[in-house]
């Protein structure tokens, strides 16, 4: 199981970019790497996935260099309401076996008026 | 279509009592998730299920708690002889088949120990 590592904290101001690195070195060749994002008082939920170089939604963009040893979370002009804790995980969709997929303590993106 | 669901949504309890918690996964979901979260703190990975395959039991902090899950559907966490530090909010994830990586989360259940 890749074990990942992420700041524990990032404070912004309205309206920038932010960019949230997890580091992920012993990520396996079936691995994907996927974020999450939780409210205060809510339950995690899920953001974007990806494999390798670049994947966007509505939400955020990911960032995956070649070596997939890191990727990087980028929110484009953050608002308060995006204010909460951010996960990066790693692990195989595709393995049905027993090993569970668990969440490291997460980023505490703090933005500010 | 519904989501993951929890019941009770609160629940205060008293020392040394026991308690059950509630989650329906989504529907034909296989993998199955509990977690705890403390006031401020990250994830804790309680419990896994997957499919009819033994339970992945290795974050229960203690033999006070279990889980079973019944059908492969609806699953129980039962904590014995509550204690205050079991304080926390439970939170039970589910996700489909082939797409481990994605837990959709329930709303969760805070649990008062006092």
């Amino acid at each position: 199981l890749a074990k990942t590592t992420q700041p524990i904290s990032m404070d912004s101001y309205e309206g920038q970019e932010v960019n949230i690195t997890c580091s992920h070195n012993n990520i396996a060749t079936n691995d994907y790497i996927t974020w999450y994002q939780q409210f205060p008082s809510q339950g995690p939920r899920f953001i974007i996935q990806g494999y390798k170089t670049k994947v966007t939604n509505e939400v955020a963009s990911l960032f995956i260099p070649a070596d997939r040893k890191s990727s990087t979370l980028s929110l484009p002009r953050v608002s308060l309401s995006d204010t909460a804790v951010y996960y990066c995980l790693v692990g195989d969709p595709l393995n049905s076996g027993n090993t569970p997929l668990v969440f490291g303590k997460g980023t505490r993106l703090s933005v500010i008026a | 279509g519904a989501g993951v669901s929890q019941s009770p949504s609160n629940k205060v309890t008293e020392k040394g009592k026991d308690v059950e918690l509630r989650c329906d996964p989504i529907s034909g979901h296989t993998a199955l998730y509990w977690y705890r979260q403390s006031l401020g703190q990250g994830l804790e990975f309680l419990i896994y299920f997957q499919g009819n395959s033994a339970p992945d039991k290795s974050g229960l902090p203690s033999d006070r708690f279990s889980a079973e899950r019944t059908g492969g559907s609806v699953s129980t966490l039962t904590i014995q002889r509550t204690q205050q530090e079991d304080s926390a909010v439970y939170l039970c994830a589910s996700s489909p088949p082939w797409q481990q990586e994605t837990q959709y989360f329930g709303p969760g259940t805070r649990l008062l120990v006092l």
